[in-house]
């Protein structure tokens, strides 16, 4: 199985901060890696798929790059809402397998 | 636009089984791969396996070999995802989500989730 190590694995951050997570393959996935928010008792939500591409209706201050093995999101300004936990995907390989995930807070 | 919605909480003993279920609404179901994950309490996301309901045959995580069945019915779009031999280990919120890219389990991102449904395994 392709493993996917996120980091960090908690941030707390001020509103309007710039904030970065990144994601690593045990292998080369090409750009088949995906970005999801999770907030408490919720659902993921698809934020960024194919490493870079914003899902509709998806704010713009979501992004995403990176290819073979290392990966980066990035929130460019962060507002109250985007407090949740963020999850990297791989879909490469079966199985999919999913980063531990970043847990966001406000400072 | 397509929703999912699952079935509702379930409370099971030790060495039972669970069958979810996860209607879809809302515009095409049969040729959109529908893939099981699931999150334990405080943890992280794990994907248990998938089926395109066109094709019928499902793949599933070696972790869950054996243990897990996931049908589809195309005449009512629902699938299912059906847990045997329950420890406590599998309390768990299970989601099935859609994968965005037809007749493909492995390709594509997870753009629709369902509600999740929570399974307590407990004596």
């Amino acid at each position: 199985d392709i493993q996917m190590t996120q980091s960090p694995s908690s941030l707390s951050a001020s509103v309007g901060d710039r904030v970065t997570i990144t994601c690593q393959a045990s292998q080369d996935i090409s750009n088949y890696l995906n970005w999801y928010q999770q907030k408490p008792g919720k659902a993921p939500k698809l934020l960024i798929y194919d490493a870079s591409n914003l899902e509709t209706g998806v704010p713009s201050r979501f992004s995403g790059s990176g290819s073979g093995t290392d990966f980066t999101f990035t929130i460019s300004s962060l507002q109250p809402e985007d407090i949740a936990t963020y999850y990297c995907q791989q879909y490469d390989n079966l199985p999919h397998t999913f980063g531990q995930g970043t847990k966001l807070e406000i400072k | 636009q397509v929703q999912l919605v699952q079935s509702g909480a379930e409370v099971k003993k030790p060495g039972s089984s669970v069958k979810v279920s996860c209607k879809a609404s809302g515009g095409t179901f049969s040729s959109y791969a529908i893939s099981w994950v699931r999150q334990a309490p405080g943890q992280g996301l794990e994907w248990m396996g998938g089926i395109i309901p066109i094709f019928g045959t499902a793949n599933y995580a070696q972790k869950f070999q054996g243990r897990v069945t996931i049908t589809a019915d195309e005449s009512t779009s629902t699938a299912y995802m059906e847990l045997s031999s329950l420890r406590s280990e599998d309390t768990a919120v299970y989601y099935c989500a859609r994968v965005s890219r037809t007749y493909l389990i492995a390709a594509g991102a997870f753009d629709i989730w369902g509600q999740g449904t929570m399974v307590t395994v407990s004596s």
